[in-house]
């Protein structure tokens, strides 16, 4: 099946540095989202990104499809950002979701 | 807004215990999803429902049976509790990939939203 595969799988900065996580995947995807998890379990919805290229804010993300990639970029990070971040990804002719094992932010101030 | 509820944020339950786990979404979407989250296995899927009284096996399905009696409502069931129960269960749901429009098939944005979870401990 389909392996999604996140890095770096902790990631540690001071409030107002950037940072870039990424997302691999195996297989060709028709669906690649991005969630931030809360200190209290709660998964957010970031970015639902097949392809191309979103920004919310601080917040962007990239997926090269053809490539199978997906990038989420974090600008000027607050302690708020903290948490854990999880890409997802959705095979063709499927509705479930693969999930990588995320990335774990800590901002300090 | 997507809106996915989950009866309870905390539940402690016995060994052997029938648990019930209820989740009921509002925006009329056909799949809904039960997972669970340990720490270092990240979120794997246990059941899925594509359509009210219709289910598949996710990865983990043994221990668990589920209910879709309503579209809006999907229920996850701990039969008899134990203590490797203990987790996060969370649910989510989204529409159908491909929706029917004039009889054709067409892809539809089937983004995944997730309810607050449930944190099941089993003594």
């Amino acid at each position: 099946g389909i392996q999604v595969e996140q890095s770096p799988p902790d990631l540690i900065l001071q409030e107002g540095a950037n940072s870039t996580l990424r997302c691999n995947f195996s297989d060709s995807v028709n669906n690649l989202q991005w969630f931030h998890q809360n200190p209290w379990g709660q998964l957010i919805n970031l970015f639902y990104i097949p392809s191309g290229t979103k920004q919310n804010g601080r917040l962007s993300a990239t997926t090269v499809a053809t490539e199978r990639y997906s990038l989420l970029y974090i600008s000027s990070s607050q302690t708020t950002d903290s948490g854990v971040y999880f890409c997802a990804a959705r095979l063709y002719n499927t509705d479930k979701l693969i999930f990588g094992t995320g990335t774990r932010l800590q901002v300090f101030p | 807004d997507v809106k996915v509820t989950q009866s309870s944020r905390y539940l402690v339950k016995r060994t052997g215990e029938k648990v019930f786990l209820e989740c009921v979404q509002d925006m009329d979407h056909e799949n809904m999803f039960w997972y669970r989250q340990d720490p270092g296995l990240g979120l794997r899927l246990i059941y899925f429902s594509y359509d009210v009284k219709m289910k598949e096996k996710g990865d983990i399905p043994e221990g668990y049976s589920v209910s879709r009696e309503k579209k809006e409502r999907f229920s996850l069931i701990l039969e008899s509790a134990s203590t490797n129960q203990t987790s996060m269960y969370l649910c989510a749901s989204s529409s159908r990939r491909l929706g029917h429009l004039t009889g054709v098939q067409t892809p539809r944005n089937n983004e995944q939203f997730f309810g607050p979870g449930t944190r099941l401990t089993v003594l």
